[in-house]
């Protein structure tokens, strides 16, 4: 069956613009995540869904960073005004549900630049 | 100090060889275990995962979790060229939610 599926693959924009990143996560999973992976940071928790509800944003590094999941399916990360400091790979990953130990399956994420 | 550790390599090795990748965390609350496998411009996909302390072994590979000493280990036998990669440690704590903390990643190249 389809993976979790993000999009764009590449993204390339200038410093001050806003960017929309899409998840669509496995058919039937409940939860979904957004991960950032850097040089220097490595792979780095973002923000959690239940649904459409996100109870754990605690990995957002600024009010800059915001994410939104519609039917209890695809999701978009939103990030404005970019820094260059956002350059990374924006993964996400679903799994069936979030509590007790449910494997999590990643797509291939969006590869950020910042110029 | 970050809370999971992993030597980030590059490791080297020739083809055939018994691979062993470790890592240390510092939080004892994590009770589940993975070992995730990623290429180049590719997503982490899921090798193994093993629930507190113990083996699991699954074809040429096998976890181990030593909860008192906070070690994980990962071996690959008969290693190949197609397990060249990054493999990233990553643990939970089982809780609502079930976010990942991962280690930096070891680069890992088996040479034919």
């Amino acid at each position: 069956g389809a993976g979790v599926s993000q999009s764009p693959s590449n993204k390339v924009t200038e410093k001050g613009k806003d960017v929309e990143l899409r998840c669509d996560p496995i058919s039937g999973h409940t939860a979904l995540y957004w991960y950032r992976q850097s040089l220097g940071q490595g792979l780095e928790f973002l923000i959690y869904f239940q649904g459409n509800s996100a109870p754990d944003k605690s990995g957002l590094p600024s009010d800059r960073f915001s994410a939104e999941r519609t039917g209890g399916s695809v999701s978009t990360l939103t990030i404005q005004r970019t820094q260059q400091e956002d350059s990374a790979v924006y993964l996400c990953a679903s799994s069936l549900e979030g509590q007790g130990y449910q494997p999590q399956h990643f797509g291939d994420g969006t590869r950020l630049s910042i110029l | 100090q970050k809370e999971v550790e992993q030597d980030p390599g590059p490791l080297s090795v020739p083809e055939g060889a018994i691979v062993s990748l470790n890592c240390t965390y510092s939080n004892s609350a994590f009770q589940y275990f993975m070992w995730y496998r990623q290429y180049s411009r590719k997503g982490p996909e899921l090798l193994m995962y093993t629930y507190s302390s113990g083996n699991k072994e699954d074809g040429r590979f096998t976890a181990q979790v030593d909860k008192s000493s906070k070690y994980i280990s990962l071996f690959i036998r008969d290693s190949q060229p197609s397990d060249s990669a990054t493999y990233l440690c990553a643990m939970n704590k089982g809780e609502y939610g079930n976010k990942l903390v991962f280690g930096a990643g070891t680069i890992l190249r088996v040479k034919s």
